[in-house]
């Protein structure tokens, strides 16, 4: 079956350390994959999308990845500060539907000064 | 700008019980889906909708029902809650954009069921 996963343990490091969080995917190719911030107690946020046919993708300190033959996105926050503490969810459609969209579990990053 | 939102914010039902949880978006997007999300978990697809009139089953459909009443509303009923569906629920929409594809989410419904 489909599965998107995510290293379920939290990541510590120290702020001004670039953080790198993982993606895996197996049993499909996606189209495309997203990344979501989700603070607690809140909905999650649309961050960044990368689509199947591009290998990498930045929006100011954040950088997605996309590497097909590994079957992994990799999410990168350089510079990190304490306010980018928050659990980071990758997404990509499901069987079926281009918008239909699984998540993974999700990691949690702990940014320390 | 409301965006997606969501009612009722918190509830406790009774094992048995029926309820209806209730989405609207004023965004004009095509696409709204249900998740749940419980700890260690992340967020399962309950159930989805491409357009109005349309709805299709996610990852974890069981024991719930959906109603696309409109293209801005999208509800999701239990009609005999039992305590593993006790969650905290959200709703998201989204459309597809020369940006890509960006789902939004309500400020979920944390349900509990004893």
């Amino acid at each position: 079956s489909q599965k998107i996963e995510q290293n379920s343990e939290a990541l510590n490091i120290q702020e001004g350390k670039t953080a790198t969080l993982t993606c895996n995917y197996t049993n499909y190719s996606p189209a495309y994959l997203q990344w979501y911030r989700q603070d607690p107690g809140r909905g999650p946020v649309f961050l960044l999308l990368i689509r199947e046919n591009e290998k990498e993708k930045r929006k100011e300190r954040l950088k997605v990845t996309f590497d097909t033959t590994l079957k992994q996105s990799l999410f990168h926050i350089t510079a990190s500060q304490p306010a980018d503490s928050a659990t980071y969810l990758c997404a990509s459609p499901f069987s079926g539907g281009y918008n239909k969209l699984i998540f993974g579990a999700g990691t949690r990053l702990a940014v320390h000064p | 700008n409301a965006g997606v939102t969501q009612t009722p914010k918190f509830q406790v039902l009774k094992t048995g019980q029926s309820m209806t949880l209730q989405c609207a978006q004023d965004m004009n997007h095509n696409s709204m889906y249900w998740y749940r999300q419980d700890p260690g978990m992340g967020l399962r697809l309950i159930y989805y909708s491409a357009s109005e009139g349309t709805t299709d089953k996610g990852e974890v459909p069981n024991g719930y029902n959906v109603s696309r009443l409109n293209k801005r509303e999208f509800s999701l009923r239990l009609e005999s809650a039992a305590p593993s569906q006790t969650s905290v629920y959200f709703c998201a929409s989204s459309e597809v954009t020369v940006r890509g594809t960006e789902a939004f989410f309500g400020q979920g419904t944390r349900l509990t069921v004893v």
